[in-house]
């Protein structure tokens, strides 16, 4: 019963340093999507995707690149890491319009 | 453009008091709303949705909402706090044909024995 899996839960890195967050669901949705999650800030959409193939920019996504080759997997790259993208990173996915589901995050440090 | 509201950051009731988290939105078309809950280290999960329909709005854990237009509000209640209702809590808004969702900031819900 695995949902929606989040990997790696913890990284650090450098200032500069690229890396990629992996998420992968396994119950055929259609939606995925990005957030991070700030203090006092909710949770921010990054990318999304409505199918394989389809992705589009939500409300945060300079810095990070997203692509969706598969249903099953939707992974988040970031270029050139920067304090500023310190946050907790959640993936969620869902069948369109109907309710999302989210992994367990993945915290973020760039010193 | 559609926003979220929350007032408090942080709320604290004693168990087994009532408990209200509030929500504004703002939307041009008519919204769908959610409210999710986070438990620490975890990710969200939803605790009930507005669509269409009934305004009074039953969820998981014996919590409710009420959609009013007139109002632009969908505030959550519980008539008796838990212990493990403990966590922070979030209010959220879509619209038909818009698959993004938009959070508000979250109220973190203290439940003081």
């Amino acid at each position: 019963n695995a949902g929606v899996t989040q990997t790696p839960k913890f990284q650090v890195l450098k200032t500069g340093q690229s890396m990629t967050l992996q998420c992968a669901q396994d119950m055929n949705h259609e939606y995925m999507s990005w957030y991070r999650q700030d203090p006092g800030m909710g949770l921010r959409l990054i990318h999304y995707s409505v199918g394989a193939g389809i992705t589009d920019q939500g409300e945060v996504p300079n810095g990070y690149n997203v692509s969706r080759s598969t249903t099953e997997d939707f992974p988040l790259r970031l270029l050139s890491a920067a304090p500023s993208q310190t946050s907790v990173y959640f993936c969620a996915s869902r069948t369109l319009g109907g309710k999302l589901f989210f992994g367990e995050g993945s915290r973020l440090t760039v010193l | 453009a559609q926003s979220v509201t929350q007032l408090g950051s942080h709320v604290s009731v004693s168990e087994g008091a009532l408990v209200l988290l509030r929500c504004n939105y703002s939307s041009s078309v008519p919204p769908y709303l959610f409210w999710y809950v986070q438990y620490p280290n975890q990710g969200l999960q939803l605790l009930l949705k507005y669509t269409t329909g009934a305004t009074l709005v039953k969820g998981i854990n014996g919590f409710e909402a009420e959609f009013k237009k007139s109002e632009t509000s969908f505030h959550l209640t519980k008539p008796s706090a838990h212990m493990s209702d403990a966590a922070e809590y979030f209010c959220a808004l879509s619209n038909f044909g818009n698959e993004k969702l938009t959070f508000g900031t979250g109220t973190r819900l203290t439940i003081i024995p």
